[in-house]
């Protein structure tokens, strides 16, 4: 299985700031990568897909980047919002996995 | 609205059994393939299990031979059979709707809790 770490684990940061997240793959998977937000008790959300593809309906603060193992999500701006744990998700092989995710708490 | 609605889940002694279920509406369901994903209290999300759209099944290692996944398109759901279960299994269960030309889940339930 493809093993997918996230760094940091959590991290702290203000209304308006920039934010990147990172998410690195054991093994290349192209650009088969997606970006989830995640909220306490609610489901998933997809922000992007195909490592950089928006996904409809969500805000271009949001932007993703990478190919092979390396990827990165950004957050311009932050937002009161957005404030959430972020995943991120391979879909180059079965089974798909997850990072483990990466909480981002106000400051 | 494009909505996916789970039931099923409870509180089940070890060994036992459960059956979820996810019902779909809003869009043709016969077209898309239909994922199970799990989360476990103040854990990571993990993919459980998939069925396509001409019934082929996906499932991850530590559940292979006690889950079955099925659907049933002439009711726009599908389901998640349970046998032999575990504490490990313990988990708020996700149906997410799989989009093949972004491959990845765009539409997700609001989640069923499973206690075992």
């Amino acid at each position: 299985d493809i093993q997918m770490t996230q760094s940091p684990s959590s991290l702290s940061a203000y209304v308006g700031d920039r934010v990147t997240i990172t998410c690195r793959a054991s093994q290349s998977i192209s650009s088969y990568l997606n970006w989830y937000q995640q909220k306490p008790g609610k489901a998933p959300r997809l922000l992007i897909y195909g490592a950089s593809s928006l996904q409809s309906g969500v805000p271009s603060r949001f932007s993703g980047s990478g190919s092979g193992t390396d990827f990165t999500l950004t957050i311009s701006n932050l937002q009161p919002e957005d404030f959430a744990t972020f995943y991120c998700q391979q879909s180059y092989n079965t089974p798909p996995t997850f990072g483990q995710g990466t909480k981002v708490e106000i400051k | 609205e494009v909505q996916l609605v789970e039931s099923g889940g409870g509180l089940v002694q070890p060994g036992g059994s459960l059956r979820l279920s996810c019902e779909a509406s809003g869009f043709t369901f016969s077209s898309y393939d239909m994922h199970w994903v799990r989360q476990g209290s103040g854990r990571g999300l993990e993919w459980v299990s998939g069925i396509g759209i001409a019934g082929d099944t996906y499932y991850v290692g530590s559940v292979r031979g006690r889950f079955t996944i099925s659907r049933d398109d002439a009711k726009n759901s599908f389901y998640l059979q349970m046998n032999g279960l575990g504490g490990g299994d313990t988990a708020v269960y996700y149906c997410a709707r799989k989009v093949a030309a972004e491959d990845a889940y765009d539409i997700w339930g609001q989640g069923t809790m499973v206690t075992v």
